[in-house]
């Protein structure tokens, strides 16, 4: 089956700095990922919808300016929280629909602690 | 509002025995539906799609049935086993576009 790759697996970084976490599809073109926001215990939110070549689009209440998405190539979608704060600790998860079946393939997702 | 319910948090049955998952959903006309499994820690993994026009779907030891006009979606694993064990998800997409919105997930915890 079709694979996405996320990287890193682990971070954990300073209130206010800048993460940036990989999302790559190996073995197909995506031209569209999806990326989510899991709390524990919690079902996955929907955060926005990257769209390769073209602005992401952002679920309501969620902070493109903070949420920085960019999908530069149709295997590559990157996610930057920037000015990370505690409350930005979270499992951020990509997707990829990989046929036209319909069914979304899922990164291995990256766990976030911002102390 | 939108919702998709899942109506039990966790759910712990015997080895053999068959699980049955409940999803419901309010105020959404999806195309289709779909489950995943997830793990803890890691990503989900897709299991089943069912379309609107399909009333029941297998795949092996599972089985889902879509009721559009109940809303409401059921999961379920003959023969059970303790490799079961995970959490599972209803997911689907308002507007087809492959934006899936998923339900809280129910714990299923298969006992030897």
């Amino acid at each position: 089956g079709a694979v996405v790759s996320q990287h890193p697996s682990r971070v954990i970084c300073k209130s206010g700095t800048s993460v940036k976490i990989e999302c790559r599809s190996l073995d197909f073109q995506a031209t569209t990922m999806f990326w989510y926001r899991q709390f524990p215990k919690q079902s996955l939110m929907l955060m926005a919808t990257s769209n390769e070549g073209s602005k992401a689009t952002y679920e309501q209440g969620v902070e493109k300016d903070k949420f920085l998405i960019n999908h530069a190539s149709l295997t590559l979608s990157t996610l930057t929280v920037t000015s990370a704060h505690p409350e930005d600790s979270s499992f951020y998860i990509c997707s990829a629909r990989g046929s036209n079946t319909g069914e979304l393939f899922f990164g291995e997702g990256s766990r976030l602690t911002v102390l | 509002s939108q919702k998709i319910e899942q109506n039990s948090e966790a759910l712990n049955i015997q080895e053999g025995k068959t699980a049955t998952l409940t999803c419901n959903y309010t105020n959404y006309s999806p195309a289709y539906l779909q489950w995943y499994r997830q793990d803890p820690g890691r990503g989900p993994v897709f299991l089943l799609l069912i379309r609107e026009n399909e009333k029941e779907k297998r795949k092996e030891r599972l089985k889902v049935t879509f009721d559009t006009t109940l809303k409401q979606s059921l999961f379920h694993i003959t023969a059970s086993q303790p490799a079961d064990s995970a959490t599972y998800l209803c997911a689907l997409s308002p507007g087809g576009n492959n934006d899936m919105r998923f339900g809280a997930g129910t714990r299923l915890t298969v006992k030897p």
